[in-house]
Order: C-alpha cells, then sequence, then structure tokens
C-alpha cells in the first residue's frame, strides 16, 4: 500500500513554465514532508521541506504548497530552467519514529530549452 | 567531508550467489537507511538502524538481512540473489532533532541479477 501517492508520473514543460507536481497522504501522524530531486546515475538529495504548521514554504524557485484539511501538498517549480530537468521524489515522515520516510513513486520533469 | 558512501557502484550476481553492500558515513549519524528504487515504485525502505547494534524491517524485508556493528557503517546482505532482487540501492543517514534536515543519501549500487 502506497503511503504517499504522487502525480504526474511525467512531466514535460517549456522553459519558463510553471511545473507543479502533486501528492497525497492518509496517514495524519506525518509531520514532516520534503521534497527530493534526483539527477541520472546519483543519490536524491533535499530540496525542501515543509512541517505541516505552515501552508506554504518558498525556497528560491522553489515552493511547497501544504493543505492539512486535504492531506495534499505539492511542489511548484518558477521559472524553470532545463537543468531543474530531473526525478522528484515527495516523502512523508513522523520525526519520532526514527524518521522513517515513506516516498511517493516520482515525477520525471524535462525543460525544454 | 565524503557524506554517504556506497560500495561497490555496479554489481552483477548470478541467482543463487550472495553479497555484502557496505554503506559508510562520516557525519556522526544516528539513523542509517538502506533503500532500493525500482522504476514506478519510488525508494522502498528495506531495513534502518537507529543505533550501533540496532536494525529494524522495512517496507520490503524479505531476502535482506543487515548489521550495523560500528556506528559509520551499515551493511546490506543478499544471502540467496534472486531476479526480483535487481535493483538500484541507496543508503542514507540523518539524526534524530535534525529532521528537517533530512536525509543524506549515498549515490547507489546499481545490483543486476541474472
Amino acid at each position: 500500500q502506497q503511503q504517499v501517492k504522487q502525480s504526474p508520473q511525467s512531466l514535460i514543460v517549456q522553459k519558463g513554465g510553471i511545473p507543479i507536481i502533486n501528492c497525497a497522504y492518509e496517514n495524519t501522524a506525518f509531520d514532516y514532508f520534503p521534497w527530493y530531486q534526483q539527477f541520472p546515475g546519483k543519490g536524491p538529495a533535499l530540496l525542501i521541506a515543509i512541517r505541516p504548521d505552515v501552508s506554504e514554504k518558498k525556497e528560491g524557485r522553489f515552493t511547497i504548497s501544504f493543505n492539512k484539511s486535504a492531506k495534499q501538498f505539492s511542489l511548484h517549480i518558477m521559472d524553470s530552467q532545463p537543468g531543474d530537468s530531473a526525478t522528484y521524489f515527495c516523502a512523508a515522515s513522523m520525526l519520532n519514529t526514527g524518521n522513517q520516510f515513506y516516498f511517493g513513486t516520482g515525477t520525471s520533469l524535462t525543460v525544454i530549452p | 567531508n565524503a557524506g554517504v558512501t556506497q560500495t561497490p557502484k555496479f554489481r552483477v550476481l548470478k541467482t543463487g550467489q550472495s553479497m555484502t553492500l557496505l554503506c559508510a558515513q562520516d557525519m556522526n549519524h544516528e539513523y542509517m537507511y538502506w533503500y532500493r528504487q525500482d522504476p514506478g515504485m519510488g525508494l522502498r525502505l528495506i531495513h534502518y538502524s537507529v543505533g550501533e547494534g540496532t536494525t529494524a524491517k522495512g517496507e520490503v524485508p524479505d531476502g535482506y538481512n543487515v548489521s550495523r556493528l560500528k556506528k559509520q557503517n551499515f551493511l546490506l546482505g543478499l544471502e540467496s540473489a534472486a531476479p526480483s532482487q535487481t535493483s538500484v540501492y541507496f543508503c542514507a543517514s540523518s539524526s534524530p532533532g535534525r529532521g528537517l534536515s533530512g536525509y543524506t543519501f549515498g549515490s547507489g549500487t546499481r545490483l543486476t541479477v541474472v
């Protein structure tokens, strides 16, 4: 059973566009929601993360929107660049239980120049 | 500062063979994890450890064993490899109370079982 559901599986946008990746979860005990970026042949790297006590967090061109009542969160990439082409994973965890992370299935993003 | 180092980076095994994947971290992290990554399935937790000498099962532990004899090392063993274990394996580490910094991942081991 997938604890975190992620969509879409793949996404193609033009340079400058705003790709949006969505995730949904069921377990209300989750209290930490990170996004990871993975380039081919590399391990995932933390991009941005949010706690459920805020509805939005921005870091540079990356924004997480969080809807606690709907149990959904999304990643927005402003002014996307070809260098943003990568696979993005959302995740959820309960920080007091050994930091076990449950990952979404990933979104392959391609930004066309 | 090397972070998390995985060895080997690539390996081909025959069905039934055994092998050990090594993960080493130099960040003094308490927690360590082994994940497998398969197309369309994201990252799934195999086993994890919250401290030296302790291990626990994750989502997909069958066919794997682990050991954490030293704080900086976390070993993943395959006793009798099966084609279903063909995957990319990632090790990660983190610290309690520093959850907002997330995991640090290694660069992965690509394992093919034929």
